[in-house]
């Protein structure tokens, strides 16, 4: 089946430091997500992606659809303390697709 | 509103125990999904349910079964539990929109199950 990899697998970083993080696929898809979950908690979406080269933007989260569709980029700026947690991103194959294929996830940790 | 509901939180089962984990959820969502989730390893799908009355196998269904009870509830059985099956599980809802699913699967708080 699909696979997803993302990159960095954690991270540290000092408040007030920008982010980035990717997630790479042998696959193509049509639709991205970025998803995130707080310890303890059920994953929530942050941001959906639908066409290649789309650049989206959710406060200080911008996420970018990649050109061949093989790939996605999620940047966060002037990290904050409640940016910790778990950043999975996923790929969905068309919209009637009922299954998401989630990355392994990338966890952010924030130092004061 | 409560959004998807998942119970219990925590669970301890011995190798063989059978147990049911519930799901609700209060948004008219056509889908629902049961998720495991493993270190290192994302979010798996387990089974799932398109519409009230069917069922269908994920990427990783052995060992499971599921009942959509109405299209409120879904709730996933694992007859005798065996030690691979510690792991955190999730249940999903997503409603139908004009052209297709809606991207945004909202999910519970999960169930911490360890099967000793």
């Amino acid at each position: 089946g699909q696979q997803l990899n993302q990159s960095p697998q954690s991270m540290f970083i000092q408040e007030g430091e920008d982010v980035s993080m990717n997630c790479t696929s042998s696959s193509i898809f049509n639709t991205w997500l970025w998803y995130k979950q707080d310890p303890g908690e059920g994953p929530v979406l942050l941001i959906a992606l639908y066409k290649a080269g789309e650049l989206t933007s959710n406060g200080r989260l911008t996420a970018q659809f990649g050109i061949t569709r093989k790939d996605s980029f999620l940047n966060i700026s002037a990290s904050i303390p409640s940016d910790v947690g778990i950043y999975f991103c996923a790929g969905q194959l068309d919209n009637y697709g009922q299954n998401f294929v989630f990355g392994p996830g990338t966890r952010l940790s924030v130092l004061p | 509103n409560a959004g998807v509901t998942q119970t219990p939180k925590f669970q301890v089962l011995k190798t063989g125990q059978s147990m049911t984990l519930q799901c609700a959820q209060d948004m008219n969502h056509n889908s629902m999904y049961w998720y495991r989730q493993d270190p290192g390893m994302g979010l798996r799908l387990i089974y799932y349910s398109a519409s009230e009355g069917t069922t269908d196998k994920g990427e990783v269904p052995n060992g499971y079964n599921v009942s959509r009870l109405n299209k409120r509830e879904f709730s996933l059985r694992l007859e005798s539990a065996a030690p691979s099956q510690t792991s955190v599980y999730f249940c999903a809802s997503r409603r139908y929109i004009s052209g297709g699913w809606n991207t945004e699967a909202f999910f519970g708080q999960g169930t911490r199950l360890t099967v000793v």
